[in-house]
């Protein structure tokens, strides 16, 4: 299922260069996500955007940026890259849903595996 | 924030063997999913269950809202079944619409 696609899939690059990571998407969904996952650990959220016009924090944003370009374009931005940030990047996306409440199912990117030396 | 725990942490089966994956979770969701990580890093939803219980094929979940907890059957396991397995719970966010805060994960390796 190639819905959600990322890009690159793989990067090496070292401390203190700028790095962007792509998200794009054809489920025509309104709600994006950036998360990290870091081995041994669950994923943890770095930026949700719910539409266009509408950018939030998660749990771990520092040291990122993100840019909603378009409903089906989301990026991450490293703007100086540190080791630590060394991870497996996913995008996400949902589209709201009513069952018993509000809910989201999240539909994964591939992820792109980020190595910074 | 709400704490996710997911047991046991690592688990090696014999190929055709039975198991069950548990994750309780500190507080009240308004959802919880069921992942699979495939050895390649690939992240795959399994199941969207916020009570009660599903099948589909070889695997089957069952979560408890009440008592907070989920569980993962996987049944005559396959070395494809191997990789990491995840639960999510879903809670509000500030806007609308819901987080995902994740388990650290249940490491299966399917052995022949």
């Amino acid at each position: 299922d190639a819905d959600v696609t990322q890009t690159p899939r793989n990067r090496i690059t070292k401390t203190g260069k700028r790095i962007m990571l792509e998200c794009s998407q054809t489920k025509g969904h309104d709600r994006m996500y950036w998360y990290r996952q870091d081995p041994g650990l669950g994923l943890r959220l770095i930026y949700y955007s719910f539409d266009v016009k509408d950018i939030n924090k998660g749990e771990i944003s520092d040291g990122y940026s993100v840019s909603r370009q378009a409903q089906a374009k989301f990026s991450l931005s490293l703007e100086s890259a540190i080791p630590n940030q060394t991870a497996l990047y996913f995008c996400a996306t949902s589209d709201l849903r009513w069952r018993e409440g509000p809910t989201d199912t999240q539909y994964f990117g591939p992820g792109t595996r980020l190595t910074v030396l | 924030g709400i704490q996710v725990e997911q047991s046991p942490p690592d688990l090696i089966l014999q190929e055709g063997a039975n198991s069950t994956l548990r994750c309780n979770f500190s507080d009240s969701v308004n959802n919880l999913q069921w992942f699979h990580q495939n050895p390649w890093g690939q992240l795959i939803n399994l199941f969207y269950i916020p009570s009660g219980t599903k099948q589909n094929g070889r695997l089957s979940a069952t979560t408890v809202a009440t008592e907070r907890y989920s569980l993962l059957y996987i049944s005559s396991s396959q070395t494809t079944d191997s990789g990491v397995y995840f639960c999510a719970v879903e809670r509000g966010l500030t806007g609308g619409g819901n987080k995902l805060t994740f388990g650290t994960g249940t490491q299966l390796k399917v052995e022949l």
